[in-house]
C-alpha cells in the first residue's frame, strides 16, 4: 500500500519569495513515481513535476523544483519567485512503477499574498 | 493538441435521471480514467481503461457505468444517482497504463438534488 502525507493544510508566501510545499510518503514498492499537481478553483488538475525513485538528480521544471530525499520518504515541491497565480491548491501523489495508480495527499492550499 | 477535453462543465440531476459525461482525448494516449473528486478531499480513482479495455474499477457502484468507445472517447454513464454523488467527475489519460504522467481535463462539476 500506498501514503501520502501532506502536513500542511495550508499556507501563505509573499509575491516573489519561495515556499516550500511539504510531501512525506510510504510505499513497499522499490520503484515508484512522485507527482506534484496543481488544482486551481476552476478544478483541472495541471501536472507540476514528476521524480523517479531512481533519479538521482532532484527533479526541476521553471520555477519548480522537487527536493527529493529519499531516506527520509520526502519530496517536497519548492516554488521559486511566488507569483499571484500560483495560488491554488496542490496535491502531492505516488505511483507504483506498473499499475498507473495515482495515490494523492490531502493537498495544500498556497495563498500568495501581494 | 495537448488537452483533455470534458464535457458538459457543470451539470445537474435528479435522482431518477440518466445522464452521461463525455471525456475525449486527441494525444494518441492509450490509458483513461475517470476520478471522482469531493470538495477540499484529494481526486480518488474510480476506473482505468487501457487499451479500451476496462483494467481496473475501484469498487465503483454500478449506478456508475463506464464506457470507452474507442481510443479517444471515455464515457461515464449515471443512472439513479444519490445527493452523496455530487462532485467533480474529472478524466484523465496518459500515454500508456504505467506512464508517468496524467494529462486531466477541466472536470464535471455534478449536483445531485
Amino acid at each position: 500500500a500506498q501514503k501520502i502525507t501532506q502536513t500542511q493544510p495550508g499556507m501563505f508566501v509573499q509575491e516573489k519569495e519561495a515556499v516550500t510545499l511539504d510531501c512525506t510518503y510510504d510505499t513497499s514498492d522499490q520503484s515508484y513515481g512522485l507527482f506534484w499537481y496543481k488544482q486551481p478553483s476552476s478544478g483541472e488538475m495541471i501536472f507540476l513535476i514528476y521524480q523517479g525513485s531512481y533519479d538521482e538528480q532532484n527533479a526541476t521544471e521553471g520555477r519548480y523544483s522537487l527536493n527529493f530525499q529519499k531516506a527520509r520518504k520526502s519530496a517536497n515541491l519548492v516554488i521559486s519567485a511566488s507569483q499571484l497565480g500560483d495560488s491554488a491548491m496542490y496535491f502531492c501523489a505516488i505511483s507504483a512503477e506498473y499499475g498507473n495508480k495515482l495515490v494523492f495527499g490531502a493537498g495544500t492550499i498556497l495563498r500568495v499574498k501581494s | 493538441d495537448t488537452e483533455v477535453t470534458q464535457t458538459p462543465k457543470h451539470l445537474v440531476m435528479g435522482m431518477t435521471n440518466k445522464k452521461s459525461l463525455k471525456c475525449e482525448q486527441h494525444m494518441g494516449h492509450r490509458a483513461m480514467y475517470w476520478y471522482k473528486q469531493k470538495a477540499k478531499k484529494p481526486p480518488e480513482l474510480m476506473f482505468v481503461y487501457s487499451y479500451e479495455k476496462l483494467s481496473i474499477n475501484e469498487s465503483v457502484p454500478s449506478r456508475f457505468s463506464p464506457e470507452c468507445p474507442n481510443s479517444s472517447l471515455l464515457n461515464l454513464h449515471l443512472h439513479a444517482l444519490q445527493p452523496e454523488d455530487s462532485a467533480l467527475y474529472l478524466c484523465a489519460s496518459s500515454q500508456e497504463w504505467g506512464d508517468n504522467e496524467q494529462f486531466f481535463g477541466p472536470g464535471t462539476r455534478l449536483t445531485v438534488l
